[in-house]
């Protein structure tokens, strides 16, 4: 149980397009999905906070216009990275909260490679 | 604010050696603590946890335990495999802040 999954996996666009990323819990509900950027130097950085039905929550310093995330049903948000250039090159990675498993653990999604062309 | 320090990496080791990677932490309150695990080109797996003080959390061959005197939860493994390498990340959540924090990632690399 408690799996969650990312679509795509990996995704190469041209600059100025944008990207949707999904996030999905595929058998448990989140009331709570988390999104974050990871660096190649490995730190993991949280860039937003998802609450289903409700606006993101995002950290000091991420843009919400350009990191647009969607949080429409208790198994999915989403993602979208608009008007991408390169800088925004990285691996994504959502994780969600399982209410029946108590609030404090994350399960992670496999991530989602883009590199901005 | 609450933070996570993590010994710095790469750690290189040799099969079957003794593991230990430490973490230290800061927060107010009684936060649960988490060692995820991420292998190469993959999201993060759930390792281990410790919800209190004194609490041991063990998987796989790994465990930590919840020091709250030394605000640490250092994980160890007595004989590590090659299909140990990874990256190991100390985490903690408090209830109130919803959020976690994580430390800096460490990378182990395990050789035969």
């Amino acid at each position: 149980g408690a799996v969650v999954s990312q679509h795509p996996s990996r995704v190469i666009c041209k600059s100025g397009t944008s990207v949707k990323i999904e996030c999905r819990s595929l058998d448990f509900q989140a009331t709570t999905m988390f999104w974050y950027r990871q660096f190649p130097k490995q730190s993991l950085m949280l860039m937003a906070t998802s609450n289903e039905g409700s606006k993101a929550t995002y950290e000091q310093g991420v843009e919400k216009d350009k990191f647009l995330i969607n949080h429409a049903s208790l198994t999915l948000s989403t993602l979208t990275v608009t008007s991408a250039h390169p800088e925004d090159s990285s691996f994504y990675i959502c994780s969600a909260r399982d209410l029946g498993q108590g609030i404090y653990e994350q399960y992670f999604g496999p991530g989602t490679r883009l590199t901005v062309t | 604010g609450d933070s996570v320090t993590q010994m710095e990496g790469p750690v290189t080791l040799s099969e079957e050696a003794f593991l230990t990677i430490n973490c230290t932490y800061t927060a107010t309150g009684y936060p649960s603590l988490f060692w995820y695990v991420q292998y190469p080109g993959e999201g993060l797996q759930l390792l281990l946890k410790a919800t209190k003080a004194d609490d041991k959390g063990s998987n796989k061959g790994f465990e930590a335990t919840y020091r709250k005197e030394t605000t640490s939860f250092h994980l160890e493994k007595g004989s590590v495999q090659v299909s140990d390498s990874a990256v190991y990340f100390c985490a903690l959540t408090r209830v109130n802040a919803g959020k976690s924090t994580f430390g800096d990632g460490t990378t182990l690399t395990v050789k035969p």
